[in-house]
């Protein structure tokens, strides 16, 4: 069973802090590693997608690999009261099978 | 990104009808859609996988004959949720894979079910 853990959270930080979300999984062989934003009520956004190991930034968004750890996180910088919203982590399966793997989302509020 | 759409965003129907909705992928051809559901303030749960041309590969615990998947191009799958009962409501999402410059998968709006 693989398995893709994320604290539900929520996890509050004022605006303009640097709001940390992380990630862990099961399957060592996974390769694809994806961040989802989901807004209440709507659907999941892919925010940002990494395969190697270290750090990929994009904008305000920075996400980091580790495959050793089987860890992979997300850090949003001068974080904004739009980014409140359900953060999800997702891994794509290992062994030529696409179908990746969602966690449960942790649940960021940035606060004025 | 590649851009999903789906139909209808919401419909209420009464027990014992049949729901179909559509997925769409509109700049792209996806060979591979998924379905997924997603309670209030839960996780998304995939339920299937869609393949054009061929049958919906169907997660443990998904019942077949009441989720009826169709994926006749390649460009449309469409999910009928068969004799809808108020426990099928939900926010059942589309995702279509897609090769752009990595393997990723991007979802549709969503069709929020109540069946009264």
């Amino acid at each position: 069973q693989k398995e893709v853990e994320q604290n539900s959270g929520p996890l509050s930080v004022p605006e303009g802090a640097i709001a940390s979300l992380n990630c862990t999984y099961s399957d060592r062989g996974s390769q694809s590693f994806f961040w989802y934003r989901q807004y209440s009520g709507k659907s999941p956004e892919l925010i940002m997608s990494i395969y190697s190991n270290g750090d990929k930034e994009d904008g305000r968004f920075t996400a980091q690999l580790n495959k050793a750890s089987q860890y992979v996180s997300l850090l949003i910088r001068d974080s904004q009261p739009s980014d409140s919203a359900t953060y999800l982590c997702a891994v794509g399966a290992s062994g030529g099978s696409y179908i990746p793997t969602f966690g449960r989302g942790t649940s960021l509020i940035v606060h004025p | 990104g590649a851009v999903v759409s789906q139909h209808p965003s919401r419909v209420i129907c009464k027990s014992g009808t049949s729901v179909k909705i559509e997925c769409r992928s509109l700049d792209f051809q996806a060979t591979t859609m998924f379905w997924y559901r997603q309670f209030p303030k839960k996780s998304l749960m995939l339920m299937a996988t869609s393949n054009e041309g061929s049958k919906a590969t169907y997660e443990q615990g998904v019942e077949k004959d009441k989720f009826l998947i169709n994926h006749a191009s390649l460009t449309l799958s469409t999910l009928t949720v068969t004799s809808a009962h108020p426990e099928d409501s939900s926010f059942y999402i589309c995702s279509a894979r897609v090769y752009l410059n990595s393997d990723t998968q991007y979802f549709g709006p969503g069709t929020r079910l109540t069946v009264l």
